[in-house]
């Protein structure tokens, strides 16, 4: 299973961009990168995903290098309620067709007025 | 409401008590999971289930059993509890296979102390 590597904490300005990036230098071809969030202590919550073209919904952006070995999330216009801990998730599908997500620590994103 | 809920959303019980955790869904999935998460360790799978007849060990399933009594509920039991099991547990569900799709959805979370 692909793992993925992020910086453990990052800091934003209220209104500005925030960019995250995510190393998944092993992940094989047929895998997609998820990218979750989790507030506070709540139950994580899903963002964005994809597998080679960059996707963009009313969350995020999610944007995969050409060679696939690494992907940013993009917030646009970052805000206080977007402070939380992001995680990075390589779909890992194995001969049961079983899909299970393996999470990693994440990356504390603070946002500041 | 809701569409993942749990009960108990706290929980403080005593070394060797036995401890059952309640999940239901309203989303219909088929699929349901039960996490822990520790500080410092992030999230990490016990059990899965992909539909009513089937059941998986996750990552850190020793301590644990799961019970799947219909589509929409799937129960975590500690049937002696330790103070190692203290931590937040997650539920969560997703759809069917097929396709690139398989987003999870959380529950809110139990709270579990073991004194």
């Amino acid at each position: 299973d692909a793992k993925t590597t992020q910086p453990t904490s990052m800091d934003c300005a209220e209104g500005r961009a925030a960019n995250l990036p995510c190393n998944h230098s092993t992940i094989s071809g047929n895998e997609y990168v998820y990218w979750y969030r989790q507030i506070h202590s709540q139950g994580p919550q899903y963002i964005i995903h994809g597998l080679k073209n960059n996707e963009t919904n009313e969350m995020a952006s999610l944007i995969i290098t050409e060679d696939r070995k690494s992907s940013t999330l993009i917030l646009p216009h970052a805000t206080l309620r977007d402070t939380a801990v992001y995680y990075c998730i390589v779909r890992a599908v194995n001969a049961g067709n079983n899909r299970k997500l393996i999470w990693g620590l994440g990356t504390s994103l603070a946002v500041n007025p | 409401d809701a569409d993942v809920t749990q009960t108990p959303r706290n929980r403080i019980t005593k070394t060797g008590k036995r401890i059952m955790l309640e999940c239901s869904q309203t989303k219909g999935h088929d699929r349901m999971y039960w996490y822990r998460q520790d500080p410092g360790l992030g999230l990490r799978l016990i059990y899965y289930s992909f539909d009513v007849k089937d059941i998986n060990k996750g990552e850190i399933s020793d301590g644990y059993s799961v019970s799947r009594q219909a589509q929409a509920k799937f129960s975590l039991s500690l049937e002696s509890a330790i103070p190692n099991q203290t931590a937040l547990y997650f539920c969560a569900t997703s759809g069917p296979a097929g396709g690139s799709y398989n987003e999870q959805f959380f529950g809110p979370g139990t709270r579990l102390t073991v004194l």
